[in-house]
């Protein structure tokens, strides 16, 4: 079955350290890619998103994350994280051959210690 | 702007009885999904509808569970006969359009069924 995996499901970090949250999927077609996240009694919102193009995409509030197709990845970086990054962050894969939904990864939980 | 709104908001339920859970996308939005986030797990997908085309249920995890559509307006999620294994947080989202639009979420329904 097609899946996405977020293979560290809680990362602690302090302020100022930089971040790279891992996301793999299993899919060889074409996808669309998404990096969602949850402030604590927030919403899920969408941090950035990938469709075509230049594999490099920037997002809001300085995160970015690199397509690499060969790897089947789509990891999220932040140079250097603020303690106002606490959240969930989840990976989210629209697969070509799979409708219209979304598939998630199990999410990462970030902690920024002050 | 209106966001997406859902409610109840909290919902505690017996073992065996109906519940209806209520999903208000935003206004325009001709596409609106139902998905599922068990207790420290990625949200599962559920049922998808897109303008007047039949809904996609592939998601739905078994005949308890059934959803309805009005024309691009309000949608009721309905699980009967709940168990316990059907606690969880219901989210719902919609989107302009299908597959690489963004999906604006929800603040979701958490179900507790005891």
């Amino acid at each position: 079955a097609q899946s996405v995996s977020q293979h560290n499901h809680h990362v602690i970090l302090s302020e100022a350290a930089s971040l790279e949250l891992g996301c793999n999927y299993s899919y060889g077609g074409t996808v669309n890619l998404f990096w969602y996240v949850q402030y604590p009694g927030q919403h899920l919102q969408l941090l950035l998103k990938y469709f075509s193009g230049d594999p490099l995409v920037k997002g809001i509030k300085g995160f970015e994350a690199e397509f690499i197709k060969s790897k089947f990845s789509f990891n999220l970086r932040k140079p250097s994280v603020q303690w106002s990054d606490t959240a969930e962050y989840f990976c989210a894969v629209n697969m070509g051959n799979a409708g219209n939904m979304l598939t998630f990864g199990g999410g990462t939980r970030l902690m920024v210690k002050p | 702007g209106a966001g997406v709104s859902q409610s109840p908001s909290n919902k505690v339920t017996e073992k065996g009885k109906d519940v209806e859970l209520r999903c208000d996308p935003i206004s325009g939005h001709t596409a609106l999904y139902w998905y599922r986030q068990r207790l420290g797990q990625g949200l599962e997908f559920l049922i998808y509808f897109q303008g007047n085309s039949a809904p996609d249920k592939s998601g739905l995890p078994s005949d308890r569970f059934s959803a309805e559509r009005t024309g691009e307006s309000v949608s009721t999620l309905t699980i009967q006969r709940t168990q316990q294994e059907d606690s969880a947080v219901y989210l719902c989202a919609s989107s302009i359009g299908q597959g690489r639009e963004t999906q604006y979420f929800g603040p979701g329904t958490r179900l507790l069924v005891l």
